[in-house]
């Protein structure tokens, strides 16, 4: 069993659409952080949230973290092709110092 | 900069075999981080180090796997003997510094495939 559900599992969008992917938990979390992995290479990380209710912008993508910190969700807008991959969300619990849990994953396509 | 470097990228052996994993880290970090990836299990932790000293290996799956840092620029993971269910997508992170919300940099991976 996840310690982090991600849904979908799987999502395939068309260029210009917009997409959420989410993560939820029934733990507390004192960071989460979202990655992106292509095919063939390691996760990259793409932001990292420590707040309740936290919410940041990376260009297309909005992330936040819920007010009681226990789940999370990533919203690209206008998705393009180079935004296709493999989101991990990974959580830091506060009683496991260090120590990052990862989701399965949503695999999301945006084709032309 | 050199990031997280990760040898070999590609191991095929055969069941029983010895098979040694090896990480570089990024220079001026001190925690470093094993992970194992697969289609039915997904990224999971193995066991990380910081400075140098093994903090938590809970993930490792058994006493066939084993990981070592004996120095800040270098970490092996070997498993002795290997099996077919250890085929699997093998990565070391890195990171710096000692809060929760430090950022892990991962390499690309060793794909390991046991006959």
């Amino acid at each position: 069993t996840q310690l982090l559900e991600q849904s979908p599992q799987f999502l395939s969008i068309q260029e210009g659409e917009n997409l959420t992917v989410y993560c939820n938990s029934s733990s507390v979390f004192s960071s989460l952080q979202w990655y992106r992995q292509e095919p063939g290479e390691g996760p990259v990380l793409l932001v990292t949230v420590v707040t309740g209710g936290e919410v940041k912008k990376l260009k297309r993508l909005t992330f936040q973290f819920g007010d009681a910190r226990k789940d999370s969700s990533l919203h690209i807008t206008a998705a393009q092709p180079g935004d296709t991959g493999l989101y991990l969300c990974a959580g830091s619990r506060t009683d496991s110092w260090g120590k990052f849990q990862f989701g399965a994953g949503t695999q999301v396509v945006v084709t032309p | 900069d050199a990031g997280v470097i990760q040898s070999p990228r590609h191991e095929v052996t055969e069941m029983g075999q010895e098979v040694t994993l090896r990480c570089k880290p990024i220079s001026g970090h001190n925690s470093l981080f094993w992970y194992r990836q697969t289609m039915m299990r997904g990224l999971e932790l193995l066991i990380y180090f910081n400075n140098n000293v093994p903090i938590d290996d809970s993930g490792m799956p058994e006493d066939r796997f084993s990981a070592k840092m004996p120095n800040a620029s270098f970490s092996t993971l070997k498993i002795q003997p290997s099996e077919p269910r250890d085929s699997a997508v093998y990565f070391c992170a890195s990171s710096k510094g000692q809060d929760g919300g430090r950022t892990q940099y991962f390499g690309p991976g060793t794909r390991l495939l046991v006959l």
